[in-house]
């Protein structure tokens, strides 16, 4: 069971923006910096967003990440077909002592 | 370009101790300023945290996986090691190994491609 939370499933058409919560708690993103991480089918997760809504080389400026208290989200604008994928959030857990997932959340575009 | 590479056996037996290496080009685990990790993913499940360690000897284990977790690593071949004990069919993944961009605090900003490894008899 993933001590941070999220939807199982979103989805959106082509051109919308779409947004992935996260639910934490104090020893968590409370405390942390979160990061999100995309993965395509049958691919390794790769980093999106990161620190205060930073992004690594070569992810888009559609990509956005907030964070208030113990949740975090990810918006994605201007949708895309190939934004297709499974999402996660993370961070590291203090009572944990150790990263946590998210459970992920599976994005359809229609 | 930092790269990550796992691999070992893709069939363990019940009750036997599962063995990954990750091979890292492009850059040395021994660098003071990073933490390195494995992270694995059942079939069609989400991501899990198995452990995370830093050259200077600290290390950071789940522990929902019961002490059954070693990580260690070989410097002069660039390689860390995971060692899980006594699987299940449970322990049945793809295992990646990646590098905390930073302290193990820090989010994973390199991946290896992952290898599946099935427990079964």
């Amino acid at each position: 069971q993933s001590v941070l939370t999220q939807p199982p499933s979103a989805s959106g058409t082509p051109g919308q923006r779409v947004t992935i919560s996260c639910s934490g708690s104090s020893s968590n993103i409370g405390s942390y910096s979160i990061s999100w991480y995309q993965q395509l089918p049958g691919a390794a997760p790769k980093l999106l967003i990161y620190s205060k809504n930073q992004r690594p080389s070569g992810v888009p400026d559609r990509f956005s990440g907030s964070k208030s208290g113990t949740s975090a989200s990810l918006a994605i604008s201007g949708l895309q077909s190939e934004d297709g994928a499974d999402y996660y959030c993370a961070a590291w857990d203090d009572s944990l002592n150790g990263v946590i997932f998210g459970g992920g959340t599976k994005l359809t575009v229609l | 370009q930092l790269q990550l590479r796992e691999s070992g056996p893709g069939l363990v037996k019940p009750s036997e101790t599962l063995s990954l290496t990750c091979t890292v080009s492009g850059g040395s685990i021994s660098s003071s300023g990073y933490s390195w990790g494995w992270i694995r993913q059942p079939p069609g499940k989400g991501l899990e945290w198995i452990g995370s360690f830093h050259y200077s000897g600290i290390t950071y284990s789940n522990p929902s996986l019961k002490g059954r977790v070693t990580i260690s690593v070989d410097a002069p071949k660039n390689q860390f090691s995971l060692k899980l004990s006594s699987v299940t069919a449970a322990d049945t993944a793809v295992y990646y190994c990646a590098r905390h961009g930073g302290i193990a605090t820090r989010p994973f900003d390199y991946w290896g491609q992952g290898t599946l490894v099935t427990v079964s008899s």
